[in-house]
């Protein structure tokens, strides 16, 4: 059975810093491209990043550039994503996603229970 | 950025009833659209991908459809378990975005 676990959430003051872990199981993890998405406490979905299968491609929603590095280690079947200079904005509850499909095909097939980011002083 | 604007936000509906979510694009998309369902507490679950392809283990009373830059989604019966936030997203080219998502409830 697939499965996404995440972890790493926490309260954080503005400005801060914190790293977020999904750890993955059930599948073979470097075949599929991986992505983070998120949600703020009563709002809607937010796409935040993508990663390629070997880590070459990397894109990223304009309001997390040069803030956030998404990264993988294929040999531990692990996704991360490095979160600096932290904003009130960015509090949310954090998934980690499976992209399914080749290109035109693509959803969102397997997702974890998510990791909760709090961003306040 | 393409922006997808999803109508209505609420939707007050009885069980049996046939149910349709419209999502408009800001952009020409071809069909690279996909919708998911969220109950509340829990992760997003994919219904629909590439407008109008049903995602295996997906109950056959939903179905998608349109191109460009308009798309539905329809529930031909309402089930009690489909009372829920339904949200449309494109992947035609970055950044990927999401509707503002339908809220389904019971009316």
């Amino acid at each position: 059975e697939v499965h996404l676990v995440e972890s790493g959430g926490d309260l954080v003051q503005p400005g801060g810093s914190l790293r977020l872990s999904c750890a993955a199981s059930g599948f073979t993890f470097s075949n599929y491209w991986m992505s983070w998405v998120r949600q703020a406490p009563g709002k809607g979905l937010e796409w935040v990043a993508n990663i390629k299968q070997d880590g070459s491609e990397k894109y990223y929603v304009d309001s997390v550039k040069g803030r956030f590095t998404i990264s993988r280690d294929n040999a531990k079947n692990s996704l991360d994503v490095q979160m600096n200079s932290l904003r009130a904005e960015d509090t949310a509850m954090y998934y980690c996603a499976r992209l399914q499909g080749t290109s035109g095909w693509y959803r969102f097939d397997c997702w974890g229970q998510g990791t909760l980011v709090t961003v306040s002083s | 950025d393409i922006q997808m604007t999803q109508s209505p936000s609420t939707l007050s509906a009885s069980v049996g009833d046939r149910v349709t979510i419209t999502c408009r694009a800001s952009h020409s998309i071809s069909t690279w659209v996909a919708w998911y369902q969220q109950k509340p507490g829990k992760a997003p679950k994919v219904l629909i991908y590439k407008a109008s392809s049903l995602e295996s283990g997906v109950p056959s009373r939903f179905s998608g459809s349109g191109s460009g830059t308009e798309f539905t989604l329809t529930i031909s019966s309402l089930q009690p378990d489909d009372f829920a936030t339904y949200y449309c997203q494109h992947y035609d080219s970055y950044p990927w975005t999401f509707g503002q998502g339908t809220k389904v409830e019971i009316k």
